[in-house]
Formats: structure tokens, C-alpha cells, sequence
């Protein structure tokens, strides 16, 4: 599988607070996506840096991408409640298929 | 706007019973796409549909057929259900290219007894 790693698995903050979490991939990437889940709810997508990109930045968001490490980390700046949710890293290689990492819980405690 | 709607949002299903997942998308969108969530996973690829009149296997094609039945409508049948296939399903639709960007559906809980 193609199947990147995401870390931690699960982040419990404050609200205001900055949450980062990490995405590792194994494959040569065209480019990579993130997005959010709420529970219950289907998948939103946030951002896209693309593999010639090295950072990226949507209100709130900052992704930023080592293609030399293949890693990729997501930066939300002051967190909010509303934050509360999951966020997936996903890569896209040559061909059509976007391959989702497991995920990474986040709790923004009021 | 609706975006991406998915019937059934729930369905209990017997071993070897068949079933088929609908999915429309009002966006006109040229890609669709059938992932599983399993809990603690995040999505697999199970077909895809890159324009309509075409669809491919993803990761986990196994147990599954698809219809791309016009641009809007792609569905996902499960002939012989398995507990194995006890999962979340979502449809996603994107414009181009293919895998960037998608749109997803709220999802079907499928549980197979």
C-alpha cells in the first residue's frame, strides 16, 4: 500500500493554540492534499501544495513540503472549537489514484 | 447546491444479501470516486470513474462493481455482501484533473451481518 503515516495520531490543544501535525509518504508525488472530517460528516478539502511548492497558506493554514524528506506538515494557528475534527494528508503520484494517510484526531478544548 | 448525495445514509445487510449505493453529483463534474473509511483508517480506493464511459479498480476493488450511469450518477453494488465489507462508503466527485480536489458525499454506514 501506498499508504502514507501521519503524526500524532491524535492532539488534544487549548483553543488559541497552534496545532501541527505531520504526513509521511513513500512515493514520488505530483502533489499533496489535505483534508478535514468532522465526525459523522464526509471528508472537506483545505489546501494543495503541488511537489515544486514548498509552502503554502489558506486563512488559518500552513502546509509546508520536503520533497527530500517526503513529509508534509499542516499548521493551524490559533485554534478554534470549531477546529474539532480530522485531518487527513493525501498524495497524489503520477496516474489518477489519491492515496489517504490514516488520519490525525484533533481536539480543541474551549 | 446539493454537491455530492449518497443513498442510503444507513443499511444493515445479511451475509450474501446484494445491495447498490447511489451517488449523484449536481457540480458537473468529470471524475467520481468510491472510497471505504474503516474505523482508525483513513480512505481506500475501491473504482473510479475519470470521465463518463470509463471507470477503473482502485486498492480495493474486490466485492464490488460500479456503473458510471451518465456524468452525474455513479453507483456501487455489492453482489454478494460479506462482514468484511462492513464499512463507511463515500463517493467524491472533482473536476480536473482526475484526484485533485475532491468532493465528497456524507457517506453510507454499511454494516454486513
Amino acid at each position: 500500500s501506498q499508504q502514507g503515516e501521519e503524526d500524532p495520531q491524535a492532539l488534544s490543544i487549548q483553543e488559541g493554540e497552534n496545532a501541527t501535525m505531520n504526513c509521511s509518504y513513500k512515493t514520488s508525488i505530483n502533489n499533496l492534499q489535505w483534508y478535514r472530517q468532522n465526525s459523522g460528516r464526509g471528508l472537506v478539502h483545505l489546501i494543495l501544495i503541488r511537489s515544486n511548492e514548498r509552502e503554502k497558506h489558506s486563512g488559518r493554514l500552513r502546509v509546508t513540503l520536503d520533497t527530500s524528506k517526503k513529509s508534509s506538515s499542516l499548521l493551524i494557528t490559533a485554534s478554534r472549537a470549531a477546529d474539532t475534527a480530522s485531518y487527513f494528508c493525501a498524495e497524489k503520484a503520477a496516474g489518477n489514484k489519491l492515496t489517504f494517510g490514516g488520519g490525525t484526531r484533533v481536539l480543541v478544548k474551549p | 447546491n446539493a454537491g455530492v448525495t449518497q443513498t442510503p445514509k444507513f443499511q444493515v445487510l445479511k451475509t450474501g444479501q446484494s445491495m447498490t449505493l447511489q451517488c449523484a453529483q449536481d457540480m458537473n463534474h468529470n471524475s467520481m470516486y468510491w472510497y471505504r473509511q474503516d474505523p482508525g483508517m483513513g480512505l481506500r480506493l475501491i473504482y473510479y470513474s475519470a470521465s463518463e464511459g470509463t471507470t477503473d479498480k482502485g486498492e480495493v476493488p474486490n466485492g464490488y462493481n460500479v456503473s458510471r450511469l451518465n456524468k452525474r450518477e455513479f453507483s456501487l453494488r455489492l453482489e454478494s455482501a460479506a462482514p468484511s465489507q462492513t464499512s463507511v462508503y463515500f463517493c467524491a466527485s472533482s473536476l480536473t484533473p482526475v484526484g485533485e480536489k475532491l468532493f465528497f458525499g456524507s457517506g453510507t454506514q454499511l454494516s454486513v451481518l
